[in-house]
């Protein structure tokens, strides 16, 4: 099985700035790689795929990068709307397996 | 408008069964895989199972394999999860996904509902 690890578990930003998070895989494969925002009570919704593909109507502030095993989600300026718990999840392997969040805070 | 509707879920006692379902609409359904994921209230997202769109394909995480049973009815637009055997570390909030790519196994979940909550216990 392929472990997820996220970094770091809380992350404290101002709006307006810039967040990066990051995940870690513990197998290398190429680009089978998505991120997920979820807030309370809600269910994930999709952000990126494929590593750095941005999915239908999501903001351009959201960009992926990365491949082999380091990932990255960045959000350019943080607005209100964007704190929440974001995961990836790698689709490369069955099974396939997300990372335990990260969550993003207001500093 | 693509939508999914889980339902099914509840209160069941250890060892004992229970059938979730999930109603998709505003998609070409039989050209999709589907999965379900579960999530503790308050903890991260575990995958559980993939069903094909044909339904001649499914695969299961470890922890559900020879006690959960994906089935789906292409001509109702629902798939099933069949729960047996139950256990207390199964309770959880059950979703239904869709694979963003039509006639792929494999690929992100662009489409989720909202989940429905399982609860195992005495």
């Amino acid at each position: 099985e392929i472990v997820m690890t996220q970094s770091p578990a809380t992350l404290s930003v101002s709006p307006g700035e810039r967040a990066t998070l990051s995940c870690r895989a513990s197998q290398s494969f190429s680009s089978n790689l998505a991120w997920y925002q979820q807030k309370p009570g809600q269910a994930p919704r999709l952000l990126i795929y494929a590593a750095s593909t941005r999915a239908t109507g999501i903001p351009a502030r959201f960009s992926g990068s990365g491949s082999g095993t380091e990932f990255t989600l960045t959000i350019s300026s943080l607005q209100s709307e964007d704190f929440a718990v974001y995961y990836c999840q790698q689709y490369n392997k069955w099974p396939y397996s997300f990372g335990r969040g990260t969550k993003l805070e207001i500093k | 408008e693509e939508q999914l509707v889980e339902s099914g879920g509840g209160l069941v006692q250890p060892g004992g069964s229970l059938r979730l379902s999930c109603a998709a609409s505003g998609f070409t359904f039989r050209s999709y895989a589907m999965h379900w994921v579960r999530q503790v209230p308050g903890k991260g997202l575990e995958w559980v199972a993939v069903i094909s769109g044909s339904g001649g394909s499914t695969y299961y995480a470890d922890s559900v394999k020879g006690r959960f049973i994906f089935s789906r009815d292409n001509s109702k637009n629902t798939v099933s999860l069949q729960m047996d055997n139950l256990r207390a570390e199964d309770s959880a909030v059950y979703f239904c996904a869709k694979v963003i790519v039509a006639r792929f196994i494999d690929g992100a979940f662009d489409l989720w509902g909202p989940g429905t909550m399982v609860t195992v216990s005495s």
